[in-house]
């Protein structure tokens, strides 16, 4: 039961343009949805976060979009860059026993060609 | 800066070894998870702990067991590790808001 999906394991963009990743779920109840940025060998490391209650949240060349009666959300990087071929996590927040439990998607992998 | 470490980066072991991957955390956080990371199917949760002492189940629990008798470290247990349990593993640790904060992961080859 995968309650956040990534469908596209992989997306190939050119420099400078935009790159969008998407991510579904499906559990009204999530609270906050976090993107996460991972590179080969590392820990992923927190991209940007929205609110369940906004639908737009910015930061610099990233900015998340979250469609609550669809139940999705995006990520858009513009403009894109080499140093942001990475695999994407998309993720999303429900409170268990006092902690919030993170929940993630399956990860795309993004490629900046130069 | 903050920061989760996790004691090993490889490591490999035996089919029928008890296995133990350790994290420490510096940052006096209450919640420590570890997660499991295996292409096509993202992150998914072992266990967690919001206390020490204290742990729940997470997603995929079986064959796992954990330890929190400190607060900053939680150790994760491979009971009698299996060639199913070779992946990357990640300790994470929050508080009170949504950000974890990961360490860089231990990858495990069971042989």
């Amino acid at each position: 039961d995968q309650q956040v999906k990534q469908n596209s394991p992989s997306l190939s963009v050119q420099e400078g343009r935009i790159s969008i990743l998407n991510c579904d779920y499906t559990n009204s109840m999530f609270d906050y949805f976090l993107w996460y940025k991972k590179y080969p060998a590392e820990g992923p490391t927190f991209l940007i976060s929205i609110s369940s209650i906004k639908d737009k949240n910015e930061d610099g060349r990233f900015t998340v979009f979250l469609n609550k009666s669809a139940k999705h959300l995006s990520l858009h990087i513009v403009p894109s860059q080499p140093g942001d071929s990475a695999v994407y996590f998309c993720a999303a927040s429900v409170k268990i026993q006092g902690a919030q439990k993170l929940v993630f998607g399956q990860g795309t992998r993004l490629t900046i060609n130069p | 800066d903050v920061k989760v470490t996790q004691s090993s980066r490889y490591l490999v072991k035996r089919t029928g070894e008890k296995v133990f991957l350790e994290c420490v955390q510096d940052m006096d956080h209450e919640n420590m998870f570890w997660y499991r990371q295996d292409p096509g199917l993202g992150l998914r949760l072992i266990y967690f702990s919001y206390d020490v002492k204290m742990k729940e189940k997470g997603d995929i629990p079986e064959g796992y067991s954990v330890s929190r008798e400190k607060k900053e470290r939680f150790s994760l247990i491979l009971e009698s590790a299996s060639t199913n349990q070779t992946s990357m593993y990640l300790c994470a640790s929050s508080w009170r808001e949504y950000g974890y904060t990961f360490g860089s992961g231990t990858r495990l080859t069971v042989v």
